[in-house]
């Protein structure tokens, strides 16, 4: 089952900030936030394990809410390289997961100079 | 260190032709591998993955297919393209970030145009 992420699309000015989430109906073991620049493949940015944990990632970092099964990237002071979509892919808990990640429908995030 | 290579970057085919995309992996052994689609301005799929040589498990029904004929390979298949397999396919392996933690490393895709 996907996870859904909101909001769908965020257009910025430079400097300001954001916060996209992703939310899961099953248990979340992981949560693993890419960014896709247009016609390239995600890059990794962070994981993060079940445990309320928060990460940073330069002024980017996120926070894994296990009880509502849902984590948030936070985008600080944005950077015109910030532009791309954001996808969120979380791993279940409970069975054989083999390391699969399921995806969310991505987060359009724009940064305008 | 590890790397992913995936071919080719950029694919027009016709209805009904066929199809390999392939992706191999180096500087590890016996990986976790799957192939992912991206519909245009979607989210991606997950279509196959693989924990061996042989070991093909198939996510959604289609008209695709997958074989790992080698440790390190991961092919994508099909017998008759159809116009809906047209989109961004991403070959990755599981890797290890740090000391326990597990990311995906993804290829550098490949753009199918079915016309």
């Amino acid at each position: 089952q996907q996870p859904v992420q909101s909001p769908q699309a965020v257009i910025l000015r430079e400097g300001e900030d954001a916060v996209i989430n992703c939310s899961s109906s099953k248990a979340l073991y992981s949560v693993h936030w890419y960014r896709q620049k247009h016609g390239e493949a995600p890059v990794f940015l962070m994981i993060l394990l079940k445990g309320g944990e928060q990460k940073g990632h330069e002024k980017i970092s996120a926070s894994f809410n296990e009880k509502k099964q849902q984590s948030s990237l936070y985008l600080t002071a944005s950077q015109l390289s910030y532009s791309g979509t954001y996808f969120c892919g979380s791993s279940y808990a409970g069975g054989t997961s083999y390391g699969k990640l399921t995806f969310g429908q991505g987060t359009i995030l724009t940064v305008h100079p | 260190s590890q790397t992913i290579h995936q071919w080719p970057a950029t694919l027009v085919q016709p209805v009904g032709s066929p199809l390999s995309l392939e992706c191999t992996v180096e500087g590890t052994s016996n990986p976790n591998l799957y192939w992912y689609r991206q519909a245009a301005g979607r989210g991606l799929q997950l279509l196959f993955y693989s924990v061996g040589i042989g070991q093909i498990s198939s996510e959604v029904p289609q008209n695709l297919s997958a074989s790992r004929p080698q440790d390190r390979q991961f092919i994508l298949s099909s017998k008759k393209l159809l116009l809906s397999d047209s989109g961004f396919y991403l070959c990755a392996w599981r890797g290890v970030v740090g000391t326990w933690a597990e990311k995906l490393f993804f290829g550098s895709g490949t753009q199918l145009s079915v016309l």
